[in-house]
């Protein structure tokens, strides 16, 4: 495809269950980030891939999250034990690296922890 | 680490007027970028500014990075329901453009027909 793919698109898990999230980026794009946006909120930093430096993790709220990414393709987020809190539209992109830091976003995952 | 602020937060214009959105550093903007996000969907590239002073349009959305690069605004002329959502502006981190860009808390445009 053309643009940022994110699956499931609708993600609904009770309290305590774990869930993995997918990001598939532009093929070539060597960065890639995700995003946690809570409802009527700005977007909130999680993690970010360039190539294959150590990713940065500083964004992560707590250890019960955690992300990989093979190589430059896909990448998943996971969160374990998911709390009513985690509920959120978890949101990928990825650019290319160098020459433009313009971010392609997917079209995110609406995480519902009941 | 460096910081975006957003004003205002948020705004409820009458169709045909003009509005103007700012966004704020606490350093100096190496690149800066406006999105457009609306409501349920997801973010789409506007433009991209990186000298002082430099301004760029695109149909009726105007923004400019002052010369300083601490502050850069966003600017719609004649605003229409089609311009309403969340529009957020995002910056590098640094010079090198190697690192990750961080986001303001973005503002909520609503236009009333």
């Amino acid at each position: 495809g053309a643009g940022v793919s994110q699956s499931p698109s609708n993600k609904v898990t009770e309290k305590g269950k774990d869930v993995e999230l997918r990001c598939d980026p532009i093929s070539g794009h060597t960065a890639l980030y995700w995003y946690r946006q809570r409802l009527g909120q700005g977007l909130e930093f999680l993690i970010y891939f360039q190539g294959n430096s150590a990713p940065d993790k500083s964004g992560l709220p707590s250890d019960r999250f955690s992300a990989e990414r093979t190589g430059e393709s896909v990448s998943t987020l996971t969160i374990q034990r998911t709390q009513q809190e985690d509920s959120a539209v978890y949101l990928c992109a990825s650019s290319l690296i160098p020459g433009s830091n313009e971010q392609f976003f997917g079209p995110g995952t609406r995480l519902t922890v009941l | 680490s460096q910081e975006l602020e957003q004003s205002p937060q948020s705004l409820i214009v009458q169709e045909g007027k003009n509005l103007t959105i700012n966004c704020t550093s606490s350093k100096t903007l190496y690149g800066l970028y406006w999105y457009k996000q609306k409501y349920g969907e997801g973010l789409i590239f506007l433009m991209m500014l990186q000298k002082g002073g430099e301004e760029k349009s695109h149909e009726k959305i105007t923004a400019k990075l002052d010369e300083k690069k601490q502050q850069s605004s966003l600017h719609i002329t004649a605003s229409q329901p089609s311009h309403a959502g969340i529009y957020l502006c995002g910056a590098d981190e640094d010079e090198t453009s190697y690192d990750k860009v961080i986001f303001g808390p973005g503002t909520s445009l609503s236009v009333i027909p």
